[in-house]
């Protein structure tokens, strides 16, 4: 089946980095996007940003963008997203999703990763 | 702030009806695809609707969606306890060239 498996919990310090995988099977892993959003606790969604993991298409999130990259290795049907300089308020789960292809969009995302916490404190 | 709207919580009677609406601009909504996703605590959302009104399978005909201009509209019928959950509105704005969700919606059965 379908199916994203993320990797685990991190705890992070202030200003340091972190790197979520995003495993994918049951599917050819380069037709479709794969889209990055987080849950601050008790909140809702927010986009992050989207890549194709066949190469070409990153974009990001206007306030992420000087801090997240995302890439893929298609050797191993694995995303990553890389947030660095974290700051308290990069505490959160961390989720992929599966999003159609030919043109960014969020017309479906499905399935989603489990999701991964991520938890910044010193 | 969310680019979309919704309202914060909805109630509702099991057997009633509930709408949740989604509104957003020409930049996002009027000119896109909205999905819908529902999620329970402690997991991962799942997707609801797509393409404005579409159901995966396996999701029930209680379910519906539908856009008129720049607002989408969640439809639930024969509420079920089950049904509490948030959901969560979603689409792409062109304005920002980024993914937008609504703040979300807390459903209450009562």
């Amino acid at each position: 089946q379908v199916q994203l498996v993320q990797s685990g919990a991190e705890v992070k310090n202030p200003g340091a980095s972190v790197k979520v995988s995003c495993k994918a099977s049951g599917y050819t892993f380069t037709s479709y996007y794969i889209h990055w959003v987080r849950q601050a606790p008790g909140q809702g969604l927010e986009w992050m940003g989207i890549i194709n993991p066949s190469g070409g298409t990153r974009l990001y999130a206007e306030k992420l963008q000087d801090r997240v990259t995302m890439t893929s290795d298609t050797s191993t049907s694995t995303v990553y997203m890389d947030l660095n300089n974290l700051r308290s308020e990069d505490t959160a789960i961390y989720y992929c999703a599966r999003g159609p292809k030919n043109t960014p969009s969020l017309r479906w995302l499905d399935p989603w990763g489990q999701g991964t916490l991520v938890t910044v404190s010193s | 702030q969310s680019v979309l709207t919704q309202p914060p919580s909805v109630s509702a009677a099991p057997g009633q009806k509930v709408t949740i609406s989604c509104s957003g601009s020409s930049s996002n909504i009027e000119n896109n695809y909205v999905s819908w996703f529902q999620q329970f605590p402690g997991t991962a959302p799942k997707l609801l609707i797509y393409d404005n009104d579409q159901r995966p399978s396996g999701i029930p005909d209680r379910f519906s969606g539908s856009k008129s201009g720049t607002s989408a509209t969640l439809g639930i019928t024969g509420l079920q306890t089950g049904d509490e959950a948030d959901y969560y509105c979603g689409t792409w704005d062109n304005s920002l060239s980024a993914g937008a969700f609504g703040g979300g919606t807390k459903l209450t059965v009562l």
